[in-house]
């Protein structure tokens, strides 16, 4: 079956532009995250949904990064009036159960190829 | 904040040999996760870890999980060329919803 899928795949803007990042998830999938990853290093965590809530936005930068998931499926992360220092690797990834603390016991997370944003 | 260390950073060793690639994390967590990543792709879920003392493993590679002493460890058995990729640890807290994940450790299996 489809795997997470994000578009588009690379992005170069320049400073100052908004910028949309679309994330479609596996079909059936209720969780959905987003992440960044720098160069060497992890993925950051920095919002999550379940279906069309966000539950979860404390690990967005600042107010110029948003998100959202309106019809609980696929999702976009928008940045405005974006930095250079926003230039990272945007990565989406989706589960099958609502994260929750009480139930599942895990939270296994599908990831997408991410899109590389660049920002001149 | 929960923080997630991995060592070594960098591994390089050559094919046939045995090495353990090791995860601590700072806080109480009863999952694990293990992700690979290949150079230029996504992250692949290898292995999840939801108990003390729970081991699973998967051809040449083999994980476990010490809640007690808040470490997990990736064996690397009889390497190859293969496993060549970035391996990454990941908790997240009963309770929480994120993911912390480690800084992620480099193999080079050598022919």
């Amino acid at each position: 079956g489809a795997g997470v899928s994000q578009s588009p795949r690379y992005k170069v803007t320049k400073r100052g532009q908004d910028v949309a990042l679309r994330c479609d998830p596996i079909s059936g999938h209720v969780s959905l995250y987003w992440y960044r990853q720098a160069l060497g290093q992890g993925p950051e965590f920095l919002t999550y949904f379940n279906y069309e809530a966000q539950q979860d936005k404390s690990g967005l930068p600042n107010d110029r990064f948003s998100a959202e998931r309106p019809e609980g499926s696929i999702s976009t992360l928008t940045i405005q009036r974006t930095e250079q220092r926003d230039s990272a690797m945007y990565r989406c990834a989706s589960s099958l159960v609502p994260a929750s603390g009480s139930s599942p016991p895990y939270n296994e997370q599908f990831f997408g190829p991410g899109t590389r944003l660049t920002v001149l | 904040e929960l923080k997630v260390e991995q060592n070594p950073l960098f591994l390089s060793m050559q094919e046939g040999k045995n090495y353990t690639i090791y995860c601590n994390y700072s806080t109480t967590s009863d999952r694990l996760y293990w992700y690979r990543q290949d150079p230029g792709k996504s992250l692949e879920s290898l292995f999840v870890l939801l108990s003390n003392g729970a081991v699973k493993q998967e051809g040449r590679l083999m994980a476990s999980l010490d809640t007690k002493a808040r470490l997990s460890t990736l064996h690397i058995t009889a390497a190859v060329h293969d496993l060549s990729a970035t391996y990454f640890c990941a908790v997240d807290q009963w309770g929480g919803n994120q993911f912390y994940f480690g800084t992620g450790t480099s193999l080079t299996v050598i022919p």
